[in-house]
């Protein structure tokens, strides 16, 4: 079984503070994402990374940055946190290996709901 | 125009009964697509996917494709209470990332 584990299910922080979210993946898995999700809007692609130190922005950005120093971790970083930052934060992993179909099904971790007050 | 259109609901059913999720989406070049689960306060989960013309059937789960269409549903046979969730469509181009509708509320009702 896949398993994505996000370091913390609720968070609370204050505007301006920097903020770290981590996701560990034990599958051996090469990509990984990060979403975050609100009502209305759907899941948002963050960023997301192909391999170990490699990053590529996905739809919104802005205001987030990410490491990926080892291949298992993958880690949301918000400079400076602000109150339109409050949101569910997903994390997922995939293999590009395998058949069609397997090889894009994205895995997801609890999540971590993150309020800026 | 978005890209994965999903109605939002809530959509209904009784339990014991035959619910049907829909989703449209804009780009023809769409390869592989994907129904995802989210209970409430909880992360998606896959139910299945499919990237062929047709029907793919997993239990009492079907999943439908019309790619001339651009058209991708999910049926639940025999709905349980415990189906009452969101679902999420998903779908991919042929790499690795997926774009999601923002999903259909299912409530089963006793």
């Amino acid at each position: 079984d896949v398993k994505v584990t996000q370091s913390s299910r609720y968070l609370v922080k204050r505007t301006g503070e920097k903020v770290f979210l981590e996701c560990v993946q034990d599958m051996d898995h090469e990509n990984m994402f990060w979403y975050r999700q609100d009502p209305g809007l759907g899941l948002r692609l963050i960023y997301f990374s192909y391999d170990v130190k490699m990053k590529e922005k996905g739809d919104i950005p802005e205001g987030y940055s990410v490491s990926r120093e080892k291949k298992e971790r993958f880690s949301l970083i918000l400079e400076s946190a602000s109150t339109n930052q409050t949101s569910m934060y997903l994390c997922a992993s995939s293999t590009p290996g395998g058949s069609i179909g397997r090889r894009e099904t994205q895995y997801f971790g609890p999540g971590t709901r993150l309020l800026v007050l | 125009q978005k890209e994965v259109e999903q109605n939002s609901g809530p959509l209904s059913v009784p339990e014991g009964a035959i619910a049907s999720l829909n989703c449209t989406y804009s780009d023809r070049g769409s390869q592989s697509f994907f129904w995802y689960r989210q209970y409430s306060g909880k992360s998606p989960e896959l139910i299945m996917f499919i990237y062929s013309n047709g029907d793919k059937e997993d239990g009492r789960f079907t999943a439908q494709l019309n790619k001339a269409s651009q058209y991708v549903s999910l049926l639940i046979r025999d709905s349980q209470p415990s189906d009452s969730a969101t679902y999420l469509c998903a779908l991919t181009g042929g790499g690795n990332k997926l774009t999601f509708g923002t999903g259909t509320q299912l409530k089963v009702e006793l």
